[in-house]
């Protein structure tokens, strides 16, 4: 299977914990992006990567996130001190070149549950 | 700001006929337009894009239609098949980094 792969699938954490997530994306492509879901809507934009380099963060993407992509192959993606707000469906997508018409592929999510 | 809306909700449809599914969007800055399908527990499946030099783009059951002065778009499939129940994101783009979502409609197709 040549398709993006997110680890874990589901994750289970208290208030005040560290969770960190991994993407590995379609071989060569090489831009990374992580957006998350919450119940009833579409995924939203968080951050993306061109190679290593991290050009664009949301602004949801408060202090206590930090995504990573060292080598420009896999990611991680941080959340410090977790919070219940933090709950959702955390998606990762990579496309080959960031050309316009790039389509982006998704892996299936990590869903995390904050308690 | 939704800049991407899909007002329906829900959409129930028969097997073998026509499902339309609409995406209105705002922001004329937009170029390129994705339909996504999703399962649950998966993560969205890419179906067919369209960008805005086109009005129409098909691939096999699945065409979509762009109208540009009225910022909207549909994605019509025929015949509908059962397992074409999914929940489908309109999704659109000012530039390859990053894609504005709707909220999802959930096609429920009736054998």
């Amino acid at each position: 299977d040549t398709g993006v792969s997110q680890d874990p699938r589901h994750k289970i954490t208290k208030r005040g914990q560290n969770v960190t997530f991994r993407c590995d994306p379609i071989s060569e492509h090489n831009r990374l992006y992580w957006y998350r879901q919450t119940l009833g809507q579409g995924p939203e934009f968080l951050t993306y990567f061109q190679n290593e380099a991290q050009l664009e963060k949301s602004r949801l993407l408060s202090d206590r996130f930090s995504a990573e992509r060292p080598k420009g192959s896999f990611s991680t993606l941080e959340i410090q001190r977790t919070e219940q707000g933090d709950s959702a469906m955390y998606l990762c997508a990579s496309s080959p070149r960031g050309d316009f018409t790039d389509t982006q592929y998704f892996g299936p999510g990590t869903r995390l549950t904050v308690l | 700001d939704q800049q991407v809306k899909q007002n329906s909700p829900s959409l129930s449809v028969q097997e073998g006929r026509i499902s339309i599914l609409n995406c209105d969007y705002t922001n004329s800055m937009f170029d390129y337009f994705l339909w996504y399908k999703k399962y649950p527990a998966e993560g969205p499946t890419f179906l067919i894009s369209i960008s805005s030099i086109k009005d129409k783009n098909e691939d096999g059951r699945f065409t979509v239609f762009l109208n540009k002065s009225a910022k909207h778009l549909s994605l019509h499939i025929v015949p509908s098949q059962p397992g074409d129940s999914a929940v489908y994101f309109c999704a659109a783009s000012a530039s390859p980094e990053k894609l504005t979502f709707g909220t999802g409609t959930r096609l429920t197709i009736i054998p």
